[in-house]
């Protein structure tokens, strides 16, 4: 089993619409969780982090966490086109690794 | 602001030769990583390092190796490169490891033929 698991994806959302995005982690360990958005050809980049049970809101970005089904999502309110990009989730725990999820392709339709 | 600081860019190296891909950060982080990426995929941790003289494995570290001699420098050594190897590397540091942000390098793209 790996880690961190994403669905690869493509998800596509019309311009607009709510895009969600879910990851599952294995170590019941995991203290913090971190949503970055990579676009093609670059670095990976911070949206944001979770660490307590419940939601957090910045902007159109909403970060949920569920510890006790190990599962953590992200939904972008009013996608736009140039949300089209990787998401990759990642995770980080007692170990100190900060392990990533595979990503997921998300394609926003003008 | 120069952050995080990875060369080079570009590689291509033969099968069997060796190489060092250079990783520096000026933010004083206390944590750095080494991560690959292959095409359409997340990003796999190689090594990571929690302080000057500490490291440890990731979750790929064979045919890898580094070392931690100052808080800002984190050399990730090929020895003899395979294609296998062939893949985009970044480098990472963070604070701490816990709800802060990892800063990313630009990348190297190594290519072994």
């Amino acid at each position: 089993q790996k880690e961190v698991e994403q669905n690869s994806g493509p998800l596509s959302v019309p311009e607009g619409a709510i895009a969600s995005l879910n990851c599952t982690y294995s170590d019941r360990g995991s203290q913090s969780f971190f949503w970055y958005r990579q676009y093609s050809g670059k670095s990976p980049e911070l949206i944001m982090f979770i660490y307590s049970n419940g939601d957090k809101e910045d902007g159109r970005f909403t970060a949920q966490l569920n510890k006790a089904s190990q599962y953590v999502s992200l939904l972008i309110r009013d996608s736009q086109p140039s949300d089209s990009a990787t998401y990759l989730c990642a995770v980080t725990g007692a170990t100190n690794k900060l392990i990533f999820g595979t990503g997921t392709l998300l394609a926003v339709q003008p | 602001n120069a952050g995080v600081t990875q060369t080079p860019k570009f590689r291509i190296l033969k099968i069997g030769q060796s190489m060092t891909l250079q990783c520096t950060q000026d933010m004083n982080h206390n944590y750095m990583y080494w991560y690959r990426q292959d095409p359409g995929m997340g990003l796999k941790l190689i090594y990571y390092s929690v302080g000057a003289g500490i490291t440890d494995k990731g979750e790929v570290p064979n045919g890898y190796n580094v070392s931690r001699s100052t808080t800002e420098d984190f050399p990730l050594r090929l020895e003899l490169a395979a294609p296998s190897q062939t893949s985009v590397y970044f480098c990472a540091s963070s604070l701490s490891e816990a709800n802060t942000e990892a800063f990313f390098g630009q990348g190297t793209r190594l290519t072994v033929v």
